[in-house]
């Protein structure tokens, strides 16, 4: 069964440098998001996208952090100037459809530690 | 706005015993409601659906019904394993102009004791 693949699977950072996350969305899908969990917390929205462009996004998704997709298979997350509060785990999901009623397949996520 | 209230965990039952895991939610609109299991390590698989109200969404001997009228879609399952141990969330989903933005509860930590 095809599946959303996430790397690196955890990436350790120094507070203020930049990071990106890379997914590999199922190929067949069109619509892209990136969701943040920190530690015992819920799993929170933080932006979808489509047709190449950002479509939605959260309080969250400041202009510390920007997407891209740039190129047929990848959809990357940007973490500029990082924080000890950035630290969690961000997984991403795709979906084949926009429609309200269907799942979002997710990756196994990437556990983030801003030292 | 859209939100999951879950019940808080964490929760440990004997194998074979019977579980509940309650999750209610607040919408604006008609959401699907999901069900989506994190095994330790692992990401968030889709676990149940249900797409309109009295749907039940089932699957590996869980199951879950939409009530509209009392806003909620609680988890149950007659008889766990400890295969079954894991974090379960709650999530409802409701269009948004292009895509669908998931709302999560806090999720319910699962021990299943031999």
């Amino acid at each position: 069964e095809p599946e959303v693949t996430q790397t690196p699977s955890h990436q350790v950072t120094q507070m203020g440098q930049e990071v990106i996350l890379r997914c590999v969305p199922i190929s067949n899908h069109l619509y892209f998001y990136w969701y943040r969990q920190i530690l015992g917390q819920k799993v929170e929205f933080l932006v979808s996208f489509y047709n190449n462009e950002i479509s939605e996004k959260s309080e969250i998704f400041d202009d510390q952090f920007s997407v891209e997709r740039p190129d047929g298979s990848n959809f990357t997350l940007k973490i500029r100037s990082t924080k000890l509060e950035d630290s969690a785990m961000y997984f991403c999901a795709s979906s084949g459809q926009g429609a309200w009623n269907q799942p979002q397949h997710f990756g196994d996520g990437t556990r983030l530690s801003i030292l | 706005g859209d939100s999951v209230t879950q019940m808080e965990g964490p929760v440990t039952l004997s194998e074979e015993a019977f579980l509940t895991i309650n999750c209610t939610y607040t919408a604006t609109g008609y959401p699907s409601l999901f069900w989506y299991v994190q095994y330790p390590g692992e990401g968030l698989q889709l676990l149940l659906k249900a797409t309109k109200a009295d749907d039940k969404g089932s699957n590996k001997g869980f199951e879950a019904t939409y009530r509209k009228e009392t806003t909620s879609f609680h988890l149950e399952k007659g008889s766990v394993q400890v295969s079954d141990s894991a974090v379960y969330f709650c999530a409802l989903s409701e269009n948004i102009r292009t895509g669908n933005q998931f709302y999560f509860g806090t999720g319910t930590s699962l021990t299943v004791i031999p």
